[in-house]
């Protein structure tokens, strides 16, 4: 899984609580993205930032809210306005092409979230 | 709208024989194209990618992909399975916006 690290590995949520998951990156990638992955669904992209202090909304970014305050961290806020949260959470990140395309995606082991 | 498919959930191989992941896109333009593998409960790997040049696309732990511009596909394939290749497939495209977007996956198991 690289330089990308993702905690805690298992993280259960009560009703109406937030919380937070946590995205490390060691690469001095630019760009970090944030996942959700359903069985059958595959991956579905919540938020993602390609610059500091800066980040765009994805596919599925109502009831999630992110941060990136520095380049090396990227966390991601499951808030209690998202009603179906149990999911596979997974965080990557990438560096920019000298063509200016985003290469590859290298991805953290992921944190699974349950619902108690 | 740019968009990939792969149109089998599930694709069982015995040990030793070729085994082919199916993918299909659709993209206006040229398509950058991905493959990843995921195994139980981690992230997924990157595999091999199709920019442009030669069709024939050669990637980690063996695995290759041809990429067929009038069929619009991207079939991974590898000449031989082993059951360590037993995992899930993600095929992927690079959108307009340059973001990436994944298949639903495929299961691929290989059988001993």
């Amino acid at each position: 899984d690289g330089g990308i690290t993702q905690s805690p590995k298992y993280l259960f949520r009560k009703e109406g609580q937030n919380v937070t998951l946590s995205c490390e990156q060691n690469l001095n990638h630019d760009a970090m993205y944030w996942y959700r992955q359903d069985p059958g669904q595959g991956l579905r992209l919540i938020y993602y930032s390609q610059i500091v202090n800066d980040f765009q909304k994805g596919d599925i970014a109502e009831g999630y809210s992110v941060s990136r305050e520095k380049k090396e961290s990227f966390p991601l806020t499951v808030t209690s306005a998202q009603k179906n949260p149990t999911a596979f959470y997974l965080c990557a990140s990438s560096i920019r092409e000298t063509s200016g395309a985003w290469n590859i995606q290298y991805f953290g082991a992921g944190t699974r979230l349950s619902v108690l | 709208a740019q968009s990939v498919a792969q149109p089998e959930d599930q694709v069982n191989v015995a040990e030793g024989n070729p085994l082919t992941v199916k993918c299909t896109y659709s993209v206006s333009g040229n398509p950058y194209l991905f493959w990843y593998v995921q195994y139980p409960n981690r992230g997924l790997q990157f595999l091999l990618k199709y920019i442009t040049g030669d069709n024939l696309v050669k990637g980690s732990y063996g695995f290759e992909a041809e990429f067929n511009k009038s069929q619009t596909s991207f079939h991974l394939k590898k000449p031989s399975a082993l059951v360590s290749d037993s995992a899930l497939y993600f095929c992927a495209v690079r959108d307009r916006d340059d973001k990436i977007i994944f298949g639903k996956g495929t299961r691929l198991h290989i059988l001993p």
